[in-house]
């Protein structure tokens, strides 16, 4: 498995929306719906945000959504607030028992 | 609440081995369905996936490491360990110690250990 790719950065409005892509493969993110995607702070653990390319872990806003079209996912923030500025990494395993792979990480600026 | 929390050493110089140990609090070890996982993040953000062992010791490591990675478990304190051989520069990184609920994905990490080389 390769690395997924996503832009370096992506910038937003407080209140407007963002979306971030994460392009993989077929056999990949094409292929499986193992699609995760992570917000980091600076000097902080990465934060499950996204799993399942759309499921939602307990506690996430409904602000965060998730979606998935041919070899690429994309997360959107929806109502950009303050807080949302962090490193977003999107993940992608080809199934149970092997790896998970990650994109390089978008800076989300919230201008 | 399900709490990780990763203990390492300090600085190390090449050809070294790591040994790195997470502590799981909220959780045993070996309650079936998950994988223990660890994970590296270098300097320029990069993450990459080191590998994993399950509450029956199965391990599985990513093919760039697998010659050099090797996982064990300590039931009695309720952790897992990392140890990589031969180190060198570029295993410099924060080093994390994860949950990964198989589908539910990485859902649990540690705060991070920082292994300078």
């Amino acid at each position: 498995q390769s690395a997924l790719t996503q832009p370096p950065s992506a910038s937003g409005s407080p209140g407007h929306s963002v979306t971030i892509s994460c392009t993989g493969s077929s056999t990949d993110i094409g292929r499986y719906d193992f699609v995760s995607w992570f917000q980091q702070h600076p000097g902080k653990a990465p934060k499950l945000i996204l799993y399942e390319v759309t499921k939602r872990p307990s506690g996430v806003p409904d602000r965060f959504s998730g979606s998935k079209s041919g070899n690429t996912a994309s997360l959107t923030v929806s109502g950009l607030q303050t807080e949302d500025e962090a490193d977003y990494f999107c993940s992608t395993s080809a199934g149970t028992d092997t790896y998970w792979v990650f994109g390089g990480g978008t800076t989300l600026t919230v201008l | 609440q399900v709490q990780l929390q990763e203990s390492g050493p300090g600085p190390l110089r090449p050809s070294e081995t790591l040994s790195l140990s997470c502590s799981v609090s909220g959780a045993s070890i070996r309650s079936p369905g998950y994988y223990w996982t660890w994970i590296r993040q270098h300097p320029r953000k990069g993450l990459e996936w080191i590998g994993y062992i399950t509450h029956s010791g199965t391990t599985y490591s990513a093919p760039s490491l697998t010659s050099r990675v090797s996982f064990s478990l300590d039931s009695s304190k309720n952790q897992f360990s990392l140890r990589l051989t031969s180190v060198v520069g570029a295993d410099s990184s924060v080093y994390y110690c994860a949950r990964d609920g198989a589908s539910v994905g990485l859902d649990v990490w540690g705060r991070g250990t920082t292994v300078t080389v």
